[in-house]
């Protein structure tokens, strides 16, 4: 089956520093997605990339589309205390009615003050 | 954004109860969806359902089995329940009604901790 290598599996930075995180797959997906849970909730979703080497940005958070399909990343510029959380990608190799995601196993990002 | 509702938010059981999770949605989707959130592995599928007379295993449903009521409840069950699943378990229905073929952008509930002693 398809497996997600998500890294870092954590991260402590301080407050204003930009953050990077990635994941890569073993297989090709068509959509890869960011989710970020904060403690006690469900996952949010943050970003939606749909093609291949498509860059998209929401606030200070943006995320890009690996040209080989295989891989994602996800970029926090100028982080601040409410992005403490746990960063999930999730990709999805659709077709017909397959409409299941695989999730990495996240990054635990923890800013300090 | 889909409505989801998850009951019980925590729940403390013993080994060999049986356990039932309910979940409900109020936008009339028709996919539904059963995670467990374990820590440092992030989201495994459990079952999943696609409408009221489609039921699918996911990656771990061993030891688990769901009923889907009607369109807009979808329960989870530990028939006896064991330690190793102790975990958070989330629902999630799509966030939008119209079936899209290209991607899925899944809403979550805001999970059932469930612990087993």
């Amino acid at each position: 089956g398809q497996q997600l290598n998500q890294s870092p599996q954590s991260m402590f930075i301080q407050e204003g520093e930009d953050v990077s995180m990635n994941c890569t797959s073993s297989s090709i997906f068509n959509t890869w997605l960011w989710y970020k849970q904060d403690p006690g909730e469900g996952p949010v979703l943050l970003i939606a990339l749909y093609k291949a080497g498509e860059l998209t940005s929401n606030g200070r958070l943006t995320a890009q589309f690996g040209i080989t399909r295989k891989d994602s990343f996800l970029n926090i510029s100028a982080s601040i205390p409410s992005d403490v959380g746990i960063y999930f990608c999730a990709g999805q190799l659709s077709g017909g009615s397959n409409y299941k995601l695989t999730f990495g196993k996240g990054t635990l990002l923890t800013v300090n003050p | 954004d889909a409505d989801v509702t998850q009951t019980p938010r925590n729940r403390i059981t013993k080994t060999g109860k049986r356990i039932m999770l309910e979940c409900s949605q109020t936008k009339g989707h028709d996919r539904m969806y059963w995670y467990r959130q374990d820590p440092g592995l992030g989201l495994q599928l459990i079952y999943y359902s696609f409408d009221v007379k489609d039921i699918n295993k996911g990656e771990i449903s061993d030891g688990y089995s769901v009923s889907r009521q009607a369109q807009a409840k979808f329960s989870l069950s530990l028939e006896s329940a064991i330690p190793n699943q102790t975990a958070l378990y989330f629902c999630a229905t799509p966030e939008s009604r119209v079936p899209n073929y290209v991607y899925e952008k899944l809403f979550f509930g805001s999970g059932t901790q469930l612990s087993v002693l």
